[in-house]
């Protein structure tokens, strides 16, 4: 069946690193990937998403990379601070139906200031 | 604009019991999704709503079920309670495309 692996599943850095997080997909018909912050207690935040058209998208510390032929994509946050301390979610769309969305399993990031 | 709500925020029930989960949308939102989540299965999709026509479905049994009213306002059921049916449920709306927008979630807790 489709599934979303995620990578690694706990990450620590120091304030001012840069983070990565790793996912792979398995659906070749996902065209649609969006990564979701959960901070303790709070709903999931969609901090930012691409699709399958793009292969790079960033937002300030925020970039996403996304490559078809390998069905992978990649989280990176530069310049980390205590505050993006969280559990970071990767999502892919199943079956082309983009409303449909197939999540990771979750990467804690602590980032020690 | 304000966003996703959810009622109630907490419930306790017990199994065999059956129990109804209410989401309202951001205002001109018309998609509803449903999830569940819990610690050993992480976010799994349950189904999802457009103009008042389930769209999508996820792989639940069939005692988790749904409806979306006129006003896009979205309910979930779910009958014979299981003590595994004890997650936070979130729900998530959309305008009709990808990007979704979560509630703060109901945590059910099945004793």
């Amino acid at each position: 069946g489709e599934n979303v692996e995620q990578h690694p599943s706990t990450l620590s850095v120091q304030e001012g690193d840069s983070a990565v997080i790793k996912c792979t997909y398995s659906d070749s018909a996902s065209n649609y990937f969006p990564w979701y912050k959960q901070e303790l207690g709070k709903r999931p935040q969609l901090i930012i998403d691409i699709r399958s058209n793009v292969g790079e998208k960033k937002d300030q510390r925020i970039a996403v990379t996304l490559n078809k032929t390998a069905k992978h994509f990649s989280l990176h946050i530069t310049e980390t601070q205590p505050e993006d301390s969280a559990v970071y979610f990767c999502a892919a769309s199943i079956g082309g139906a983009t409303n449909k969305l197939i999540f990771g399993t979750g990467t804690l990031l602590a980032v020690q200031p | 604009k304000a966003g996703v709500t959810q009622t109630p925020r907490y419930l306790i029930k017990t199994r065999g019991q059956q129990v109804t989960l209410s989401c309202s949308p951001i205002s001109g939102h018309r998609s509803v999704s449903w999830y569940q989540q819990t610690p050993g299965q992480g976010l799994q999709f349950l189904f999802e709503y457009f103009s008042e026509t389930q769209r999508n479905k996820g792989n639940f049994p069939g005692r988790f079920s749904g409806r979306q009213f006129s006003n896009s306002r979205s309910e979930m059921n779910v009958s014979t309670l299981e003590l595994g049916d004890s997650a936070l449920y979130l729900c998530a709306s959309s305008p009709g495309g990808e990007t979704q927008y979560f509630g703060p979630g109901t945590r059910l807790l099945v004793l």
